[in-house]
Parts: structure tokens; C-alpha cells; sequence
């Protein structure tokens, strides 16, 4: 299994460029999260969806949207991307319920100029 | 909504040395996760507690849940460079859905291991 994966792992962006933040797991998963990770600021939720047709908001969504035509993938959207979205970006995945563990990608690293 | 707090945001200690971090829930937790991010990489997860008064051992690393629900340490003895990064822990909230769940970070301690 390949568990979590992103791409890119490095992306440069212009101001007002847009661009989609890929992420794919193999585990079946029905949950799948976006952060963004921001230095003192822990991780920070912007969309989770809890299966496929299924997305709702978190902690930060304003500038990004998602969706989940399938379980494997949940693509992260930046419409016109501002130097304040320069961050870490993690996709995440785990089954449903309180109880079960997260597993993370391993990343993005956007800057936006 | 719920909100998980950590202390310290940063801890400095000299290999050898022991070193804690603190977790506090808003709310009663039905169970509290932990997760280590090494520099330059991504959390991964280490334990759940479930129990009142849990404690575990992994090693060196020794993990409590509070009596109450609501608090959760963890506990390093004896630091080894292999211990730096971050160290987050992660508590379930009900989201929108019936029956769906989100983990609600702390904001995490970084550790840092002065050889």
C-alpha cells in the first residue's frame, strides 16, 4: 500500500494563479481531510469530506474549495491563489468514528509570490 | 466548538534530560491520539488512550489520560536526539454528519535536543 500521497511536493505560484493540490490513498479510507500547517499555528483543518459527494468546511476554508467524486481522491483547489496561502498543506485519510487513527500525506510546500 | 490546548509551544533540553508536554480538552474526550512530525516531515501517529486514568509505555515514552477526560501528557525519560520534532495531540469532535467525527489538533510542542 502506498498509504497517503500528494503531488507536488513543491509548488511556486504568482498571485492569482490557480492551481489543485492532488492527494490519493489506497486504503479504502471513507474520511479524508485538507490542513494547512503554519509556523505556532498546529494544523489547522480547511475541508474534510466523510465519503464520496461528500465535503464540508473546517477551520480555514476561504480561498480553497474541494471535492470527492471518489473514495481514493480529494483534490484541494486554490482559485486564485495569495501570498497569505503560502503554507505546508497535508492531506489526511482514516475510517469513520472516534476512534481510528489518522494517516498523513507527506506534503506540500506552497509559496506564493 | 472543541478546543485542544498544548503546552509548551517550544521545549529545549539537553540530551539526557527529561521533557513533558501538556494537552487540555474544552470538553470531555472519548479518547486522545498522539502524533510526532519529525522537521520536514508529517505526523505520524503514535497511541490512543481511551481509558480514565490511562497510562501506556512506548520506551521512553510514557503517555497519560486524565481522570476527568480532559487532559492528556506525555512524558520523554531520558531525551535522545532521535526524539526532536513535534509532538501534537488530537482529540475527536463531532462534525456535521450523524455519528461523524473530526480530530481537533493542539497546536503542538516542538522539542528540541541539545547534544
Amino acid at each position: 500500500n502506498a498509504g497517503v500521497t500528494q503531488t507536488p511536493k513543491f509548488q511556486v505560484l504568482k498571485t492569482g494563479q490557480s492551481m489543485t493540490l492532488q492527494c490519493a490513498q489506497d486504503m479504502n479510507h471513507e474520511y479524508m481531510s485538507w490542513y494547512r500547517q503554519d509556523p505556532g499555528m498546529g494544523l489547522r483543518l480547511i475541508h474534510y469530506s466523510v465519503g464520496a459527494g461528500i465535503t464540508d468546511q473546517g477551520e480555514v476554508p476561504n480561498g480553497y474549495n474541494v471535492s470527492r467524486s471518489t473514495t481514493e481522491d480529494f483534490p484541494l483547489r486554490l482559485l486564485s491563489a495569495a501570498p497569505s496561502q503560502t503554507s505546508v498543506y497535508f492531506c489526511a485519510s482514516r475510517r469513520p468514528g472516534q476512534y481510528n487513527e489518522q494517516f498523513f500525506g507527506p506534503g506540500t510546500r506552497l509559496t506564493v509570490l | 466548538g472543541q478546543q485542544v490546548m498544548q503546552i509548551p509551544q517550544y521545549q529545549h533540553v539537553q540530551e539526557g534530560e527529561d521533557f513533558t508536554t501538556y494537552c487540555n480538552s474544552s470538553t470531555t474526550l472519548s479518547n486522545i491520539q498522539w502524533y510526532k512530525q519529525r522537521p520536514g516531515g508529517h505526523p505520524v501517529f503514535l497511541i490512543q488512550l481511551v481509558k480514565s486514568g490511562e497510562v501506556k509505555k512506548q520506551k521512553r515514552l510514557t503517555f497519560q489520560f486524565g481522570e476527568a477526560k480532559k487532559n492528556s501528557s506525555l512524558h520523554i525519560t531520558a531525551t535522545q536526539t532521535t526524539d526532536v520534532g513535534t509532538y501534537f495531540c488530537a482529540g475527536p469532535e463531532s462534525s456535521s454528519g450523524a455519528g461523524s467525527y473530526q480530530l481537533t489538533f493542539g497546536k503542538g510542542t516542538k522539542l528540541s535536543v541539545i547534544p
